[in-house]
């Protein structure tokens, strides 16, 4: 079955700056790679996808990168702000199975004021 | 719209007792998802129902876990009899026939387990 494994398990940065996560897959039939936000006590919401006939996909501050070769995207948050603070997962779902995704152990963001 | 409402969010019970969650998917979402989430890792799937059928149970415990979808539409995820390790969030989610990549996440019940 698919494996997610997902980079850094913490990370922190100043407000402002950019933050990256990245995560690999291992199954090369996963066309669907969605990231998911999780406040503390709430519940995980979609913020982006991309699916893996582009490379690249942007909404405001938040992008993703895709990149099916080396099995592996990419979070990108610039001019982050304390808000971003959560933890946020990737996931990767199966052409043939639609709907069941796999995901990652989550990257837990602060954003220092 | 309503989002995906779980209850109860949370619950705390003994080992050995039995425990029940609910989960009121969104309207007109055909496929709905039950994740078992453990601190500081993400969701993991026990089964995923298309309408009333499950169509993927593969990672749920059967000796001691069952789920139903009677009517495609609420479902309730069973635990008999809890054990230590059971204590965890768990997480229901759907999606729409048309998109089922798509998933919308409940907010959850977090079990603790004595």
């Amino acid at each position: 079955g698919e494996n997610v494994e997902q980079h850094p398990s913490t990370l922190s940065v100043q407000e402002g700056d950019s933050a990256v996560i990245k995560c690999t897959y291992s199954d090369s039939a996963s066309n669907y790679f969605p990231w998911y936000k999780q406040e503390l006590g709430k519940r995980p919401q979609l913020i982006i996808d991309i699916r893996s006939n582009v490379g690249e996909k942007k909404d405001q501050r938040i992008a993703v990168t895709l990149n099916k070769t080396a099995k592996h995207f990419s979070l990108h948050i610039t001019e982050t702000q304390p808000e971003d603070s959560a933890v946020y997962f990737c996931a990767a779902s199966m052409r043939t199975n639609a709907g069941k995704s796999t995901f990652g152990d989550g990257t837990t963001l602060t954003v220092k004021p | 719209e309503a989002g995906v409402v779980q209850s109860p969010r949370y619950k705390i019970i003994e080992k050995k007792q039995p425990v029940a969650f609910w989960c009121n998917p969104i309207s007109g979402h055909n496929t709905l998802y039950w994740y078992l989430q453990n601190l500081g890792q993400g969701p993991e799937l026990l089964i995923r129902y298309e309408n009333e059928e499950a169509v993927d149970d593969s990672q749920l415990p059967k000796d001691r876990f069952s789920a139903e979808r009677l009517k495609g539409v609420d479902s309730t995820l069973k635990i008999q009899p809890a054990e230590l390790g059971d204590s965890a969030v768990y997480l229901c989610a759907s999606s729409s026939r048309d998109n089922k990549n798509i998933q919308y996440f409940g907010a959850g019940t977090r079990l603790s387990v004595l």
